[in-house]
C-alpha cells in the first residue's frame, strides 16, 4: 500500500517562530488533506489540497503532486499551534492513509 | 450546521464483550470512514460506507464490522472485545469521496 512519511516527527518552537512540515508520499493520489489534532482528539480539517497552493490566516499548503510531497507552513506561531499535524492521503476514495504526524510544541 | 457527532464520548467495557459506537454525518454526507488511533499503531481505516454499501475495508480481524442506514448515520460494532482494541474511534463524512472529510469529536474506549 502506499507510505505517507511525515518530518520532521517532533518540532519545538519559540512564539513567534515559523516552520515547515513535510509530508512526503509515495504513490499518485486522489486527495491530500492536513489535520490538526485537538488535545481532545478531535482531528480538524485545515486544508483539502491535492495540489497547488492555498493559505488560511497564518497557515498555508503547498503540494507538488508530480513530485509526491506537501508542505504545511505554519508563520508567527502562537501556543494554540500546538498539538499534532497530520497528512491524509487517498488512493481509493474513501479511504486514508495517514502518517505518523508531526508534534509541534509552542513555547511562549 | 452540524457537525459529525459520535456517541457515546467514552466507553469501558470488559473483555469479551462487545461494543456499538454510533456516528451520524453532516446532514447530506453520504459517505462514512471509521479510523482506529492507538499510540503504537496511529490512525488506522477501519472502512468506509457509501450510500449503505461499504466500499472499502481496511486490515483488521472479522470482529470489527459496520454498517450504514438509510439517512446515512452508521454504526460499527466490535465483538468480543480484547485488550488492544482500546483506541479512539474516529468518524469522519464527506458530500462524496474524495472530497475533503470532516471528523467527529471520537469515542474513546477502554478495555479492561
Amino acid at each position: 500500500g502506499i507510505q505517507v512519511e511525515q518530518s520532521p516527527p517532533d518540532l519545538i518552537l519559540q512564539e513567534g517562530a515559523n516552520s515547515t512540515l513535510r509530508c512526503n508520499f509515495s504513490d499518485s493520489v486522489n486527495n491530500l488533506q492536513w489535520f490538526h489534532q485537538n488535545p481532545w482528539g478531535q482531528l480538524i480539517n485545515l486544508f483539502y489540497i491535492p495540489s497547488g497552493t492555498k493559505q488560511n490566516g497564518r497557515l498555508s499548503a503547498t503540494t507538488v503532486a508530480t513530485e509526491r510531497y506537501s508542505l504545511l507552513y505554519i508563520s508567527s506561531s502562537q501556543t494554540t499551534d500546538s498539538g499534532v499535524y497530520f497528512c491524509a492521503v487517498d488512493v481509493y476514495a474513501g479511504k486514508s492513509t495517514f502518517g505518523d504526524g508531526t508534534t509541534l510544541t509552542v513555547k511562549p | 450546521k452540524a457537525g459529525v457527532t459520535q456517541t457515546p464520548r467514552y466507553l469501558i467495557k470488559t473483555r469479551g464483550q462487545q461494543v456499538t459506537l454510533s456516528c451520524s454525518p453532516i446532514s447530506g454526507h453520504r459517505s462514512v470512514s471509521w479510523y482506529q488511533q492507538t499510540p503504537g499503531q496511529g490512525l488506522q481505516f477501519l472502512f468506509e460506507y457509501f450510500s449503505e454499501t461499504q466500499r472499502n475495508k481496511g486490515n483488521f480481524p472479522g470482529r470489527f464490522s459496520g454498517r450504514q442506514f438509510s439517512n446515512s448515520r452508521s454504526e460499527m460494532n466490535v465483538s468480543t472485545l480484547e485488550l488492544g482494541d482500546s483506541a479512539l474511534y474516529l468518524c469522519a463524512s464527506s458530500l462524496m469521496a474524495p472530497d475533503g472529510y470532516t471528523f467527529g469529536s471520537g469515542t474513546r474506549l477502554t478495555v479492561v
